[in-house]
């Protein structure tokens, strides 16, 4: 069964860099989606991107945030300037296509540490 | 904005129990409803899902869900669990009609089984 992969598997970061987060959605998926699990916390929402284009953001992604498809098999979370409240599991999924009776797919997700 | 809660943080129970996770969310709307499922180690995989039609849903592994449109739940139910069920439980929910179709997701409920 096709998987969303996603490398590295833990990332470790000084606080301040930038870091680049890489995800390879499913082949013929059009929606990609990134999430985010701080430790003990829920799973939270971050961003969508359809098309192209972000379809939908949460506050928390603010300015220090990107996201790419830079070819037609990657898309990519980048945090500009890493704080230490950035230290989180960050999960990819995608999605096939539209209508709601289409679930998403997660990768295994990359574990971010700041220091 | 809709929310999710699950009302169990940790379950432990023996191997044959019967096992019920409650889930309410917040949100009037129309609204797709899921279960993943994630084991140690691996990514969050789709259990089950409502979209409509029946409100009695049965997904992979014997798990099967129930959708109360009046008490705004989605509880999963397995009647006789396994040692690998062992694992943390997520109900997500969605907007039928928003545009990248986000989920949000409960706190989460991590299953011991003992064998």
């Amino acid at each position: 069964e096709p998987e969303v992969t996603q490398t590295p598997s833990h990332q470790v970061t000084q606080m301040g860099q930038e870091v680049i987060l890489r995800c390879v959605p499913i082949s013929n998926h059009l929606y990609f989606y990134w999430y985010r699990q701080i430790l003990g916390q829920k799973v939270e929402f971050l961003v969508s991107f359809y098309n192209n284009e972000i379809s939908e953001k949460s506050e928390i992604f603010d300015d220090q945030f990107s996201v790419e498809r830079p070819d037609g098999s990657n898309f990519t979370l980048k945090i500009r300037s890493t704080k230490l409240e950035d230290s989180a599991m960050y999960f990819c999924a995608s999605r096939k296509g539209q209508g709601g009776n289409q679930p998403q797919h997660f990768g295994d997700g990359t574990r971010l540490s700041i220091l | 904005a809709q929310s999710v809660s699950q009302h169990n943080h940790h379950v432990i129970l023996s191997e044959a129990a019967s096992l019920e996770l409650g889930c309410n969310y917040s949100y009037g709307g129309t609204v797709n409803l899921f279960w993943y499922v994630q084991y140690p180690g691996q990514h969050l995989q789709l259990l089950l899902k409502y979209f409509s039609g029946d409100p009695l849903v049965k997904g992979i592994k014997g798990f099967e869900a129930e959708f109360i449109k009046s008490k705004f739940s989605f509880n999963l139910r397995k009647p006789s669990v396994q040692w690998s069920d062992t694992a943390e439980y997520f109900c997500a929910v969605s907007l039928l009609k928003a545009a990248g179709n986000k989920l949000t997701f409960g706190g989460g409920t991590r299953v011991l089984v003992k064998p």
